[in-house]
């Protein structure tokens, strides 16, 4: 079955601070890969996504490439704020009926 | 806007209950998932459908079931809740097509005491 593996968290970085939050998927067919975030008490929205091989994503100083032969889709990003402080989900859709499947969540603290 | 609307934010039901959970969207989308969400576990899918009537069982689907009577209404049971499903509830929703983007509903945070 499909399958998507986050890095475990939580992760603290200083501000200013470059991210790296890994993401590999096992998936049948050509998936679309996507970043969800989910800000303290608030639900999850989308923060970029990329649907086939060598795309990127971009969105907000976050980006991701779509690696197929790697099966990857790490997020980065150059210079992290306090206010990115969140918990980070990986997601692909794949197959006609579009299942959408996630990763465990990667939680990103900020500290000044 | 588009709006994925779930019932209830908090709820609180007994041990041995039948609970129902609802979500409604107005994008006209075709699938609709529902997850629960648990400290270090992440999303987990619990059943997901992809049209009228249509459902398919996700990763943990024991202990729920669900109803899709209208495109715009998915709807998840407990049959007969227990404290181990005490959890944040998410449902989605999502065009079939693949390379869009899944809404949200604010979640349910459900307590089986």
């Amino acid at each position: 079955g499909n399958s998507v593996t986050q890095m475990e968290g939580p992760v603290t970085l200083s501000e200013e601070a470059f991210l790296t939050i890994n993401c590999t998927y096992t998936a049948t067919g050509y998936p679309s890969l996507f970043w969800y975030v989910q800000y303290p008490g608030e639900g999850l929205q989308l923060l970029l996504k990329a649907t086939k091989a060598d795309d990127k994503g971009s969105n907000k100083g976050f980006e991701a490439t779509y690696r197929k032969e790697t099966t990857s889709f790490h997020l980065e990003k150059g210079s992290v704020q306090v206010s990115d402080s969140a918990v980070y989900f990986c997601a692909l859709v794949t197959g006609t009926a579009s299942k959408l499947t996630f990763g465990t969540g990667t939680r990103l603290q900020v500290t000044l | 806007d588009v709006k994925v609307t779930q019932s209830s934010r908090y709820l609180v039901k007994r041990t041995g209950e039948k609970v129902f959970l609802e979500c409604v969207q107005d994008m006209d989308h075709e699938n609709m998932f529902w997850y629960r969400q648990d400290p270090g576990l992440g999303l987990r899918l619990i059943y997901f459908s992809y049209d009228v009537k249509m459902k398919e069982k996700g990763d943990i689907p024991e202990g729920y079931s669900v109803s899709r009577e209208k495109k715009e209404r998915f709807s998840l049971i407990l049959e007969s809740a227990s404290t181990n499903q005490t959890s944040m509830y998410l449902c989605a929703s999502l065009k079939r097509g693949g390379n869009t983007e899944a809404f949200f509903g604010q979640g349910t945070r459900l307590t089986v005491v």
